[in-house]
């Protein structure tokens, strides 16, 4: 099945922009969308479709598709961004959803 | 606003069945969407397991497929989860959301609910 690979973790200084990436084969063609989880909580949708942000969700995220790789963006990072990140698309060749590993934003 | 809660037993039994319902709150299912369900084994990533349209259309993860059953009841609002053959490895977090799009982005989540498989 399609695989989709993420660095285990991005740190970021507060104030700075934070990049984590998503990986896989021509995922350009495929809609990425974009999850922040803290610990105990639900998942949060923060960009879907590869740039939509959901209403509530700061502009401060945005997201980019191209290629082989899928970025989400954090800038002017705060201290409450410091979460796990995934990212998913529907894999339409098996007619599954994908996750990727995951990504630990630590806020230094 | 659309609440989801999940519930089920939080202590089940290896070759067992776990049997989770999910309740929605704030949104008729018979109006339409995905109903799925995703899973987090202690320290790991999220794992897709599947989703379900009211009127059929289900889609499993293959890993999952001839274990796992996600069927909804719209007389009472709530999309349930059944996994056969349990071992250890089914010890996660199970959490429920609903399917939005034709993407299969997950828009509405539950809280989640810990299942521990025991041998």
């Amino acid at each position: 099945s399609y695989v989709l690979t993420q660095p285990p973790s991005v740190p970021v200084a507060p104030g700075q922009t934070a990049r984590i990436t998503c990986g896989g084969n021509n995922i350009g063609t495929k809609s990425v969308h974009w999850y922040q989880h803290k610990p105990g909580q639900a998942p949060v949708l923060v960009v879907y479709d590869n740039t939509d942000r959901p209403s509530g969700i700061p502009e401060r995220f945005s997201g980019s598709n191209s290629g082989n790789t899928a970025t989400l963006t954090i800038s002017r990072v705060e201290a409450g961004d410091e979460a796990d990140y995934w990212c998913q698309v529907w894999d339409s060749s098996s007619d599954q959803g994908v996750f990727g590993g995951g990504t630990k934003l630590t806020v230094l | 606003q659309v609440k989801l809660q999940e519930s089920g037993p939080g202590l089940v039994k290896a070759s067992e069945t776990l049997s989770l319902t999910c309740t929605v709150s704030g949104y008729s299912i018979r109006n339409g969407y995905f109903w799925g369900w995703v899973r987090q084994p202690p320290g790991r990533g999220l794992e897709w397991i599947g989703t379900a349209f009211h009127v059929g259309n289900n889609y499993y993860n293959s890993s999952l497929k001839s274990r796992v059953t996600i069927s909804t009841d719209s007389s009472t609002n709530q999309v349930s989860l059944k996994l056969t053959s349990l071992t250890a490895a089914d010890t996660a977090v199970y959490f429920c959301a609903r399917t939005s799009g034709t993407t299969g982005f997950f828009d509405f989540w539950g809280q989640g609910t810990l299942v521990t498989v025991s041998s």
